[in-house]
This record gives structure tokens, C-alpha cells and sequence, in this order.
């Protein structure tokens, strides 16, 4: 299947500072991005959907200027989790469709830990 | 959007056939079917997708009735490394996940 490389699988970083997660479609022109958290035992909650070009569509309840999403290209998108606190410590997941009616493919994940 | 509704947990044994079933009674006309598997620690893999009727490939068959408000996913002779979390999605524009299915499959 298609695939998504979502870099770096594992950080941490100090309290008050920004952290930037990638992902990428190797394979195929990603028209709509879609940016997960996800907690221990959890199901995945969506944060937003970003369609190549344009402002992403944040969820209710997430803060757009605390995870700033950008998707400037068809295969690139990135979640920068600004000044980050320890309550943002968590899995974030990004995952990459072609089309409205088509698959989307997942990256492998991100584990945050903000000290 | 449609919401899916599935059961919390299963347990099986290697080698049975195991049959997740999934309900989305507001499914839009536009909505394709979606099963995603996944480990700890990992993003979701995607399984299998279908519209209606049924739709089989080398790991799974997925099974929609007439009136798509429901499908079942079918695992045939699983192993321990199935032994997963698994999700339905009625997906269209957004992907919204619900609770999903904790498989277990015990030797």
C-alpha cells in the first residue's frame, strides 16, 4: 500500500518551546492531510483537516494557534505544536488521502513528552 | 457524519474465523466503508474498503448489507498477531474514529 513517513516517531522537549512534526506521502499526491491525537487506550481524535493550498479546519475545542497546521504542498504537511506545556504530551498521528473516496494511509506516529 | 458503533472488545483463538461487526445508521449515500487495524504505539493500517455487497482481498473480507447501515469485517483463521485494536469508519469528508474493537486472540 501507499505510504506515509511522519518524522520524528519520538520527542522531547523542555516546557515553553515549539516542536514541529512532519508528514509525508512518498508515493502519492496527498489532496487532504488529516492531523490525530491520540491518548493511552484511546481511540484517535481528530485535531484537523487540511486540504493542500488552503487553511486547515480545526476541530472544536483545538486550538488553531497552539497547533498550527500547514500543508503547502500535495505530499507535506506539518504540526507545530507551539510553546508546548506538559498537558500536550501525547501520540499525534498524521494520515494522507489521494482522494475523497479513497484510502487514507497513516504515518507511524509521533510520541511527544513535554518536561 | 455518520457514527459508528461497534463492540468494545472480542476474544478468539488462533486459527478461528472472527467477524467484527460495525453499525453506521446514518451512512451518507456518498459514504465508502473503511476498516483500519492497529498495534500499541503505531498509526492505524488500513485493511479493507467496500461500498456495498462484498469486497475481499488477502486479508480480510468485508461484508455490506442492502442497506449499508451496518458491515462485518471477516478475518479468517486469525493468529496471535492479530491480536489488535480494529475501527470502522463510514468515511466521506472527515475521518472521525469511534471507539474501535480490542481483539484479542489467545492461543
Amino acid at each position: 500500500g501507499a505510504v506515509v513517513s511522519q518524522h520524528p516517531s519520538r520527542v522531547i522537549c523542555k516546557s515553553g518551546t515549539s516542536v514541529k512534526i512532519e508528514c509525508r506521502s512518498l508515493d502519492f499526491q496527498a489532496t487532504t492531510m488529516f492531523w490525530y491525537r491520540q491518548f493511552p487506550k484511546k481511540s484517535l481524535m481528530l485535531m484537523a483537516t487540511s486540504n493542500e493550498g488552503s487553511k486547515a479546519t480545526y476541530e472544536q475545542g483545538v486550538e488553531k494557534d497552539k497547533f498550527l497546521i500547514n500543508h503547502a504542498s500535495l505530499t507535506l504537511s506539518t504540526l507545530t505544536v507551539t510553546s508546548a506545556h506538559p498537558e500536550d504530551s501525547s501520540f499525534y498521528i498524521c494520515s494522507a488521502r489521494e482522494d475523497w473516496n479513497t484510502e487514507a494511509f497513516f504515518g507511524q506516529g509521533t510520541r511527544l513528552t513535554v518536561v | 457524519l455518520a457514527k459508528t458503533t461497534q463492540p468494545i472488545s472480542m476474544d478468539s483463538y488462533e486459527g478461528q474465523e472472527v467477524n467484527i461487526t460495525c453499525s453506521h445508521n446514518n451512512i451518507a449515500t456518498n459514504d465508502y466503508i473503511t476498516w483500519y487495524q492497529q498495534f500499541p504505539s503505531q498509526g492505524p493500517r488500513f485493511i479493507i474498503q467496500g461500498y456495498k455487497t462484498k469486497v475481499t482481498n488477502e486479508v480480510a473480507s468485508l461484508f455490506i448489507p442492502a442497506d449499508r447501515k451496518s458491515s462485518t469485517l471477516s478475518l479468517p483463521r486469525v493468529s496471535l498477531s492479530d491480536t489488535a485494536v480494529y475501527y470502522c469508519l463510514a468515511q466521506g469528508g472527515k475521518l472521525i474514529f469511534g471507539q474501535g474493537t480490542e481483539l484479542s486472540v489467545k492461543p
